[in-house]
């Protein structure tokens, strides 16, 4: 069964960088046909879709996010990563990863983990 | 302001059936498949229906989807206390090339 989990850090300091790792068990993250992706959650809000990328590196990025969002592959740890730069209190969300497919829907979901953007 | 447009809320009693609605246009649900989510507060969202209207393993028949035009629907039948949660609509927008999602409904099960 495959499973994803969320990592990082709880807490970060406006301006900074948010970086968040997503590690997959169950499936090989380079298999083909295979993407992955983030999706936030603000407090009280709806979702909103971060970005995806391939195994090989292709990727597609929120227009309103694209100047500050970078999403790679760490296929020797079967690993996924976001890195949001510049972050200010509206970045304040519950951030979920997940498997997503080329129909545009995500099928495997990560539990998602709570940033707070606070000096 | 979300994209793809629900109703806010919805209510029925238990053993009715809901739907709810998600309007787009024709750069995202016009041309593209739509998918449904349900999201219970502090879990993950789970996936009830992608492509319009397939079921992924698991979950049952009572979920269906369509779409018609620039709308599509979730329809639940034999309404159960445990659906009580918020339903998202979801589908990929070709002008702004990114995955959208609706603002979500919250269904309470009266």
């Amino acid at each position: 069964q495959l499973q994803l989990q969320e990592s990082g850090p709880g807490l970060v300091k406006p301006s900074e960088t948010l970086s968040l790792t997503c590690t997959v068990s169950g499936a090989s993250i380079s298999r083909s046909s295979y993407y992955w992706g983030w999706v936030r959650q603000p407090p009280g809000k709806g979702l909103e879709f971060i970005g995806n990328i391939e195994y090989s590196g292709g990727s597609n990025y929120n227009p309103s996010l694209k100047s500050r969002v970078t999403i790679s592959v760490d296929t020797s740890k079967n690993q996924f990563s976001l890195r949001l730069t510049s972050v200010t209190a509206a970045d304040t969300a519950v951030y979920y990863c997940g498997k997503y497919n080329w129909n545009a829907f995500f099928d495997y979901w990560g539990q998602g983990t709570l940033v707070t953007v606070s000096s | 302001q979300s994209v793809l447009t629900q109703p806010p809320s919805v209510s029925a009693a238990p053993g009715q059936r809901v739907t709810i609605s998600c309007s787009g246009s024709s750069s995202n649900i016009g041309k593209n498949y739509v998918s449904w989510y349900q999201h219970l507060p502090g879990t993950a969202p789970k996936l009830l229906i992608y492509d319009n209207n397939k079921r992924p393993s698991g979950i049952p028949d009572r979920f269906s989807g369509s779409k018609s035009g620039t709308s599509a629907t979730l329809g639940i039948t034999g309404l159960q206390t445990g659906d009580e949660a918020d339903y998202y609509c979801g589908t990929w927008d070709s002008s702004l090339s990114a995955v959208v999602f609706g603002g979500g409904t919250k269904l309470t099960v009266l």
